[in-house]
């Protein structure tokens, strides 16, 4: 099993629509959780990161649930420019700091 | 707040030569810095993790007499590949973490590295 998962996609939805990705995660003792966007030949820049009570960021809300073990990310209202890919990135303390991140989900927001 | 530079941000070498990375927190400290590499259509892949002032940390399967790192300061880390091969050919990030509680990354924008 992988140690972070993610469904690949691609997610193709019009402009408007709601879309939610989930990730999961196999280690119990992950301790930080974060979406990061990626576009195409680009570095990933941070979207948010997640906490256990939830947190929205404009159209975008991340919640954690730590029993199952995995973090979701909804989009509301999807713009074309949400087009690209999300990455899960779970990390914890082994001696050092040491985070792991998803294959991603590509979005494709179309008119 | 929170910029990382990368330099160069493309490199054309050819097969046996060393090609040095440099990435740079621009506006703070950064404790630990990591650095990855990420093949078309694949994810990002750590390579290795490294701590101002000590050696590295580096993933199973990455050779780290091929893969030189130096964090020599907050604010500088470089990666060395040295004795390049076409098969070494990709993109690859840093990012950097002022520590301290705060364990978000921050990514340089990648150097895309070909090797001929």
């Amino acid at each position: 099993r992988k140690e972070v998962e993610q469904d690949p996609g691609p997610f193709n939805v019009p402009e408007g629509a709601t879309v939610a990705f989930n990730c999961t995660y196999s280690n119990s003792a992950s301790q930080s959780f974060f979406w990061y966007r990626q576009d195409c030949r680009k570095e990933p820049k941070l979207l948010m990161s997640v906490y256990s009570s939830g947190n929205e960021d404009g159209r975008f809300t991340a919640q954690l649930n730590r029993a199952s073990q995995y973090i979701s990310l909804l989009i509301r209202d999807s713009k074309l420019s949400d087009s690209a890919t999300y990455l899960c990135v779970v990390g914890f303390k082994t001696g050092g700091f040491k985070t792991i991140f998803g294959a991603g989900t590509r979005l494709f927001v179309k008119a | 707040g929170a910029v990382v530079s990368q330099h160069p941000s493309r490199v054309i070498c050819k097969s046996g030569t060393s090609v040095k990375i440099e990435c740079r927190s621009l506006d703070f400290q950064a404790t630990t810095m990591f650095w990855y590499r990420q093949f078309p259509k694949q994810s990002l892949m750590l390579m290795a993790t490294s701590n101002e002032g000590s050696k590295a940390t580096y993933e199973q399967g990455v050779e780290k007499d091929k893969f030189l790192i130096n964090h020599a300061s907050l604010t500088l880390s470089t990666l060395t590949v040295t004795s390049a091969h076409p098969e070494d050919s990709s993109f690859y990030i840093c990012s950097a973490s002022s520590g301290g509680g705060d364990d978000t990354q921050y990514f340089g924008p990648g150097t895309r590295l070909t090797v001929l």
